[in-house]
């Protein structure tokens, strides 16, 4: 079945310094979609990439897709202490199941903490 | 609206014991799920629903029954608990179908620890 592989599982840094998380498939992905987790809380969506080389930008998050549509990348500029977290990465499974290709697979995600 | 609402909170069961992880939602969504997460897995499926009456398995099922009779509960049922299912559970649900296509949204988790 899919496999969604996130690096790195965890990550460090200064408050200020940029962060990057990549997000990588074994199957082409129709979609991804990004989800954080604050520490003791629940994953809350963040955004969903659909084409091929696809861009996108939240304040200070930059979100891509692949042009192959199979791995994606988180890009926080200039962290805060607001960003701690895990982030994640999902996208539907490779084979359809019963219903359609309607199944999330979620990537093993990476756990950011910031040093003041 | 209260979103997705997931009780109990925390629960400790002893091995062997049964015992039913309740979910809801009042958001009129169609599609509704239960993940697993565990330290180094990220979220792993166990079970989901496209709709009142269907039910489907997800990567992780042994171990645990669901129903889905209303569109607002999906109850997730550990028929004999193992140290294995120690784990922190979300329920998730979203408005379309196709949850690989729709946001999710979570509830806040049940912590369960099978000693």
């Amino acid at each position: 079945g899919q496999q969604v592989m996130q690096i790195p599982q965890y990550q460090h840094v200064q408050e200020g310094e940029d962060f990057t998380t990549y997000c990588n498939s074994s199957t082409t992905l129709s979609n991804i979609q990004w989800y954080k987790q604050r520490p003791g809380g629940h994953p809350v969506f963040l955004i969903q990439l659909v084409k091929s080389g696809e861009v996108k930008k939240q304040k200070r998050l930059t979100f891509q897709f692949g042009e192959a549509k199979k791995n994606s990348s988180l890009h926080i500029t200039a962290t805060q202490t607001t960003d701690v977290g895990t982030y994640f990465c999902a996208g539907p499974p490779g084979q359809v199941s019963n219903f359609g290709n309607e199944k999330l697979t979620f990537g093993t995600g990476t756990r950011l903490t910031i040093i003041p | 609206n209260a979103g997705v609402t997931q009780t109990p909170k925390f629960q400790v069961l002893k091995t062997g014991q049964s015992m039913t992880l309740q979910c809801a939602q009042d958001m009129n969504h169609e599609y509704m799920s239960w993940y697993r997460q565990d330290p180094g897995m990220g979220l792993r499926l166990i079970h989901y629903s496209v709709g009142a009456g269907i039910t489907d398995q997800g990567e992780v099922p042994n171990g645990y029954n669901v129903s889905r009779s209303t569109t607002e509960d999906f109850p997730l049922r550990l028929l004999s608990a193992a140290p294995s299912q120690t784990s922190v559970y979300f329920c998730a649900s979203s408005y379309a179908w196709r949850a690989s296509t729709d946001t999710q949204y979570f509830g806040p988790g049940t912590r369960l620890t099978v000693l």
